[in-house]
């Protein structure tokens, strides 16, 4: 059966970066793009950006440009996030997501707090 | 950008009752209309996609329909498990956006 596992949670302090991570496994890696979704606390869904699993193209969110980088690794089955410059407002449940044209799996999440 | 809305933001209704929820595109997206349900603490899930088409193993009760700005999801007789919040969300461009969600809650 299709899954996607994360990393762990993530206490980052402001201006640091954090990379989650997001394996698959139950499927093959390369059919499908990723995309990236966050959920700040009590609010709601916030797509970040998409990946291609098969050529790495990506397309971000145009408010995340220049901060965030997507990438996978195809020997592993494992698609990255990092997100770079990190402020209060950045702390939030991040989701990796199997994308073909709709979020049919999530990841269980990765909460990041960025505190002082 | 698409900016979808939704409506109502919360809902009460009881077990056995019939409920539905209603997204609006500020842009024709065809039928590239999703549905998600998403309780406390989980990861949403993806109930209905191409604003019609039921995902796997998702209860006959959730019925989504619409196209091109106005879209509703129905559930036809609620469940418990049923209580939770709800997203519609556009897959016609990126950046891709969801709406800001209905609280079904009980009564």
């Amino acid at each position: 059966q299709v899954q996607l596992v994360q990393s762990g949670a993530e206490v980052k302090k402001p201006g640091a970066s954090v990379k989650v991570s997001c394996k698959a496994s139950g499927y093959t890696f390369t059919t499908y793009a990723f995309s990236w979704v966050r959920q700040a606390p009590g609010q709601g869904l916030e797509w970040m950006g998409w990946i291609g699993t098969y050529n790495g193209v990506t397309d971000y969110a145009q408010k995340l440009q220049g901060r965030v980088i997507m990438t996978t690794d195809t020997s592993t089955n494992t698609a990255y996030m990092e997100l770079r410059s990190l402020t209060s407002d950045d702390t939030a449940v991040y989701y990796c997501v199997r994308d073909p044209g709709r979020f049919d799996y999530w990841g269980q999440g990765t909460l990041v707090t960025v505190s002082s | 950008d698409v900016q979808m809305t939704q409506s109502p933001s919360s809902l009460s209704a009881s077990v056995g009752d019939r409920v539905t929820i209603a997204c609006r595109a500020s842009q024709t997206i065809s039928n590239y209309l999703n549905w998600y349900q998403q309780t406390p603490g989980k990861a949403p899930k993806l109930l209905i996609f191409s604003a019609s088409t039921l995902q796997s193993g998702v209860p006959s009760r959730f019925n989504g329909s619409g196209s091109g700005t106005e879209f509703t999801l129905t559930i036809s007789s609620l469940q418990s498990e049923d209580f939770a919040t709800y997203f519609c969300q556009q897959s016609y461009n990126t950046p891709r956006t969801f709406g800001q969600g209905t609280r079904l809650e009980i009564k």
